[in-house]
């Protein structure tokens, strides 16, 4: 069983519409983590969340501790979106901050 | 903007071969990390590094893996004798505790 589970996997949308994905876990956790993965394989941090939602720019994330989820809102998408978008976890137990737990990702592509 | 840079991009090697590679991470930074991602796949941690010594490892970061923090500012990943299995792409990341993790641009390792 994937500890972290992401939907969707792939996700096509039109320039301007709103985005959701979405990413449930089933272990304790201090933090979560939103990242995109570049066409080119490189990863950027966007989020590191353990309560409540943050905003950058066009970007939401959201997380609800209780019910082990957490969503990436994309306002007014744009080509440039298109990427990969993953989910990761650090889990409570005690270990590194940095022993995260990645979902697969959610494959987003953005039409012009 | 600071950024963890590694090098070399891509690296095709001889089964068999060792190989080195190396990391800046962000300069005030003293968590140190290292991930891999098997093409089609999700990423994956291998280790953790802080004061000098590794704090936490993944059962993939066996005897063949090592890391190193040989002066102020590199920290390398070396496997020893590589396996046709050891292609992927490596991330290495930094962070301060319980802050984003900064991830580079990742290090293309092709055996062949």
């Amino acid at each position: 069983k994937n500890e972290v589970e992401q939907s969707p996997q792939n996700l096509t949308a039109q320039e301007g519409e709103f985005i959701t994905i979405n990413c449930s876990y089933s272990v304790g956790i201090s933090a979560l983590h939103w990242l995109q993965q570049h066409p080119g394989g490189g990863i950027v941090s966007l989020f590191m969340l353990s309560s409540g939602k943050k905003k950058h720019g066009r970007l939401i994330a959201t997380i609800n501790i209780q019910e082990k989820h957490s969503s990436l809102h994309i306002t007014a998408s744009h080509p440039r979106d298109s990427a990969v978008y993953i989910c990761a976890v650090s889990p409570n137990y005690g270990g590194s901050q940095g022993n995260l737990i990645f979902g697969k990702g959610t494959k987003l592509s953005v039409k012009p | 903007e600071p950024e963890v840079t590694q090098t070399p991009s891509h690296q095709v090697t001889q089964m068999g071969q060792e190989v080195i590679l190396r990391c800046v991470p962000i300069s005030n930074h003293l968590y140190f990390y290292w991930y891999r991602q098997i093409l089609g796949q999700k990423v994956e941690f291998l280790v953790s590094f802080y004061n000098n010594e590794i704090s936490e490892k993944s059962e993939i970061f066996d005897d063949q893996f090592s890391v190193e923090r040989p002066d102020g500012s590199n920290f390398t990943l070396k496997i020893r004798s590589t396996k046709l299995e050891d292609s992927a792409m490596y991330f290495c990341a930094s962070g301060i505790s319980g802050n984003t993790i900064y991830f580079g641009e990742g290090s293309w390792l092709t055996v062949v």
